[in-house]
């Protein structure tokens, strides 16, 4: 089945934990993306790929990396989370750019 | 600039009624496409639609129809007969390629659509 997984689906942590939240696709898109969804904002643009190894900056990159070392996976890096980090997060993956993106389950997180 | 407004934040029907969400976009850009998603409660979310911007038919596809006119850059999504399985926030959304090929799409803030059963 044609997918996009995330893992954890849900986590609660402390400020400053070190965190990675992992993002798998089956489709082969060389395409994949991080959004956030806040309340009141709709979905923003964390970091995207454009294949492996190239990546760059959304809308909201502060506080987060990415890496994309295999083209399947695009993991989300949070190195020092703060509060204001709480959201819910998606991973998407594309066949290319505006083609339509497939997202993966989220993420919840909470940072205490 | 890029932007999607979705004014209706909430609406709230009785079952069998139809009703339509607004989708109003900013762009520049002379290509562009327009999705729209749901996100039912169980919070995934459900690609639903991809328009271009060089093609204005409507399309049907069951109860759900969209409407594009850009004359108006308007993108509206109408679902004939709710039933309450239609509950979710549905979420418009714009691609273009203004800044290079970043694969961003722009949501609006979404709707919040009720069906009572």
């Amino acid at each position: 089945e044609a997918q996009v997984t995330q893992n954890p689906r849900y986590l609660i942590t402390v400020t400053g934990k070190k965190l990675t939240v992992t993002c798998s696709q089956n489709m082969n898109h060389e395409y994949m993306s991080w959004y956030r969804q806040d309340p009141g904002l709709g979905l923003r643009q964390i970091y995207y790929s454009m294949n492996v190894e190239v990546t760059d900056k959304g809308d909201v990159p502060e506080g987060y990396k990415v890496s994309r070392k295999e083209k399947r996976n695009f993991p989300l890096i949070l190195e020092s989370p703060s509060p204001n980090q709480t959201s819910l997060y998606f991973c998407a993956s594309s066949p290319g750019a505006s083609n339509t993106q497939y997202f993966g389950p989220g993420t919840r997180l909470t940072v205490l | 600039a890029q932007k999607v407004t979705q004014a209706q934040t909430e609406i709230s029907v009785v079952e069998k009624e139809d009703v339509t969400l607004d989708c109003v976009y900013e762009t520049r850009d002379t290509t562009y496409y327009l999705f729209w998603y749901k996100q039912p409660p169980s919070g995934e979310l459900v690609f639903l639609i991809r328009r271009n911007s060089f093609d204005e038919q409507n399309e049907i596809s069951g109860r759900y129809s969209w409407n594009f006119q850009k004359s108006t850059s308007s993108f509206n999504f109408t679902i004939t007969a709710s039933q309450v399985v239609d509950s979710a926030v549905y979420f418009c959304a714009l691609s273009t390629n203004y800044g290079g090929a970043t694969n961003k799409l722009i949501f609006g803030t979404g709707t919040l659509l009720a069906v009572q059963p």
